[in-house]
């Protein structure tokens, strides 16, 4: 069964700083990569989707890519704002979705 | 834009009730599921469904049920509510059965059974 670990659980930041989020899964046969945003409290929006094709994907200040030889995952998050405090979560796709338990993000203004 | 939407975003219920959790997508989409989430042991697929009237177990089932009677619509049904189903549930959604689509979250249901 598809694992997806993401290391660290929960990390702080000066804001302005650039920040990567890591995401590692077992079984490389995937269909595509995505990564969420969770307010507390709230549902998941999708940040990012990475088919299994590609190497990274773009929008605005976030940056994800994609290496399924290795099985790893980033999120790359550029001049961190105190808004983008939320949990980050990470999703790969088999034959069902399997998920992280996410890391959660504090900037700190 | 997909939208997703889930009839409480918060509910107590007492325990052996039967509960109703409603979820309905506005964009024609053939997946629909049924997660839970829980502190350390993230989400975890109860339920979901590529058609009307199909259903297909998740990780963790016991205790469930779902109906899917229309597209749009996917209820999750907790026949005799317990005290450890005390948790977050989330509805999401995916264009079609290939899995290659992104998946739509709505905005959760906080359910506690006292």
């Amino acid at each position: 069964k598809q694992e997806v670990t993401q290391i660290p659980a929960a990390l702080s930041v000066p804001e302005g700083e650039n920040l990567v989020l890591n995401c590692s899964f077992t079984d490389s046969a995937i269909y595509n990569l995505q990564w969420f945003r969770q307010d507390p409290g709230k549902g998941l929006t999708s940040l990012l989707l990475i088919q299994s094709s590609q190497r990274e994907q773009t929008s605005g200040r976030l940056n994800a890519s994609l290496d399924k030889s290795s099985g790893r995952s980033t999120l790359y998050i550029a001049a961190s704002q105190p808004g983008d405090s939320a949990t980050y979560l990470c999703a790969c796709t088999g034959n069902q979705f399997y998920f992280g338990t996410g890391t959660s993000l504090t900037v700190i203004p | 834009d997909v939208k997703v939407t889930q009839s409480s975003r918060y509910l107590v219920k007492r325990t052996g009730e039967k509960v109703f959790l409603e979820c309905v997508q506005d964009m024609d989409h053939e997946n629909m599921f049924w997660y839970r989430q829980d502190p350390g042991l993230g989400l975890r697929l109860i339920y979901f469904s590529y058609d009307v009237k199909m259903k297909e177990k998740g990780d963790i089932p016991e205790g469930y049920s779902v109906s899917r009677e229309k597209k749009e619509r996917f209820s999750l049904i907790l026949e005799s509510a317990s005290t450890n189903q005390t948790s977050m549930y989330l509805c999401a959604s995916t264009k079609t059965r290939v899995l290659s689509y992104e998946q739509y979250f709505g905005p959760g249901t906080r359910l506690t059974v006292t």
